[in-house]
């Protein structure tokens, strides 16, 4: 099955440890969303890549980066995790193609533990 | 700016009975809304969009452009439509990025 997968499920850091999430998709779409979510809140998006081409939220911290090499992978690093950076993080595609207001498909998440 | 405003954090009805998840919005121009639903340990996923206008597990809802609302109706609630809901708000100039509600949690007892 054509899918979006996280890896790892469960990721716990140490507080100020650079740490990498990954997201591979199946899918072929063009563009890759990278969510955060921390508990009873929505998510809320920090960046997404239309194929090579980056867009950062205004208000997502110089402290998380993203990374497309290719069309299958995107990653999220954190380069000095803080304990409020500990949330679900959630990777999503969506194909710009199938219409201006396309579904994004979303992968299982991966939750961060910063001690 | 934009915003997704779902009120109620929980949701508590018995099989059978009616259901509306309440969500309204503040864009004003002409945004693309959704439901998606995450039932547990699965992933979130999308229940329908308003400019199907379909109806998907028995779920409608409505585009209410003066009430500036999209709340997601179900005559009668089955135990299996016990999940989180997300109203989700997309607009045209924005690549089709996301704006969602704080999510509302459906319970359906028995």
């Amino acid at each position: 099955d054509a899918m979006v997968i996280q890896n790892p499920r469960y990721q716990v850091t140490q507080f100020g440890k650079p740490v990498t999430l990954s997201c591979s998709q199946t899918l072929n779409h063009n563009v890759m969303y990278w969510y955060q979510q921390k508990s009873s809140q929505a998510p809320k998006l920090l960046f997404h890549y239309y194929d090579k081409d980056f867009n950062n939220e205004a208000d997502t911290p110089d402290n998380f980066q993203s990374r497309r090499p290719n069309t299958s992978f995107c990653f999220l690093d954190i380069r000095s995790p803080g304990l409020g950076d500990a949330a679900m993080y959630l990777c999503a595609t969506s194909d710009p193609l199938a219409g201006i207001y396309n579904e994004q498909f979303f992968g299982p998440g991966t939750r961060l533990t910063v001690l | 700016a934009q915003r997704v405003t779902q009120p109620e954090k929980l949701l508590s009805v018995f099989k059978g009975a009616p259901v509306e998840l309440k969500c309204n919005y503040s864009y004003s121009g002409s945004p693309e809304l959704f439901w998606y639903v995450q039932y547990s340990r699965q992933r979130l996923q999308l229940l329908l969009r308003h400019i199907s206008r379909e109806s998907i597990k028995g779920f409608t809802a409505d585009l209410n452009k003066g009430e500036t609302s999209f709340h997601l109706k179900k005559p009668f609630a089955q135990e299996e439509d016990s999940a989180m809901y997300y109203c989700a708000l997309s607009y045209y100039n924005q690549g089709g990025k996301l704006i969602f509600g704080q999510g509302t949690e459906l319970s359906v007892k028995p």
